[in-house]
């Protein structure tokens, strides 16, 4: 298995533009985790699904933030219109088992000028 | 070491000297722990992971040490290597479901050779 996949690696945009980052988690794995990591908050958990269903969101920090998994093997976190302070690396991560041994994409380095 | 920010808690060993990475956890409830390497550009790697009913856990060249009484969850790498460079975060399962990995600040580990 590849691992968790996540695209792009890098994204460099202007601020009020609309960011999408995609995510292809583990073939089996039942959750899906999207975190923001910066030096100042270290690693933040955004939302996870838990069968394609969003569990938990409490932690996405604004309205401008929106993620989806329309199937089992995708997910979207999107950003509109995005800001400077949203400037981060992003991690996608799944598990076979909820909140356990999460594996961790490579993240798409965030930056919003 | 937790971190409190902006500043990572850095650890400095010779190669081949024993590390011991230290973790502070929050909630008294949290039954799971995990261990993650996150090495520079890259995502966080499991490294190891141990239930509140152990108390000690040992995989390859690393231990982790649970104390509940003191909420204090300690790595242990022996014979460390170059290699081993990297930050090291701690993370518990905060939620009654166990289904949300909440991160530690991370610690910095510089290996010299």
């Amino acid at each position: 298995d590849a691992g968790v996949i996540q695209s792009p690696r890098h994204e460099v945009t202007e601020m009020g533009q609309e960011v999408t980052l995609r995510c292809k988690p583990i073939s089996g794995h039942n959750s899906l985790f999207w975190y923001r990591q910066t030096m100042m908050r270290g690693l933040e958990l955004l939302i996870y699904f838990n069968n394609n269903v969003p569990i938990d969101d409490s932690g996405m920090p604004e309205d401008r933030f929106s993620a989806k998994m329309p199937n089992a093997s995708f997910s979207t976190l999107k950003i509109q219109p995005s800001e400077p302070r949203d400037s981060a690396v992003y991690f996608c991560a799944s598990s076979p088992q909820g909140g356990e041994k999460l594996f961790f994409g490579s993240g798409t380095q965030l930056s919003v000028l | 070491g937790e971190s409190v920010g902006l500043h990572l808690p850095t650890l400095s060993v010779q190669e081949g000297d024993n590390s011991i990475i230290n973790c502070a956890y929050s909630n008294s409830a949290s039954d799971y722990f995990i261990w993650y390497k996150q090495e520079s550009g890259k995502g966080p790697q499991f490294i190891i992971d141990i239930r509140s009913n152990m108390d000690k856990r040992q995989g390859q060249r690393v231990t982790v040490l649970l104390n509940k009484t003191v909420k204090h969850l300690s790595l242990q790498i022996a014979a460390t290597q170059p290699g081993d460079s990297a930050v090291y975060f701690c993370a518990e399962n905060i939620d009654n479901a166990g289904n949300m990995l909440t991160f530690g600040g991370g610690t910095r580990l510089m290996v010299k050779p």
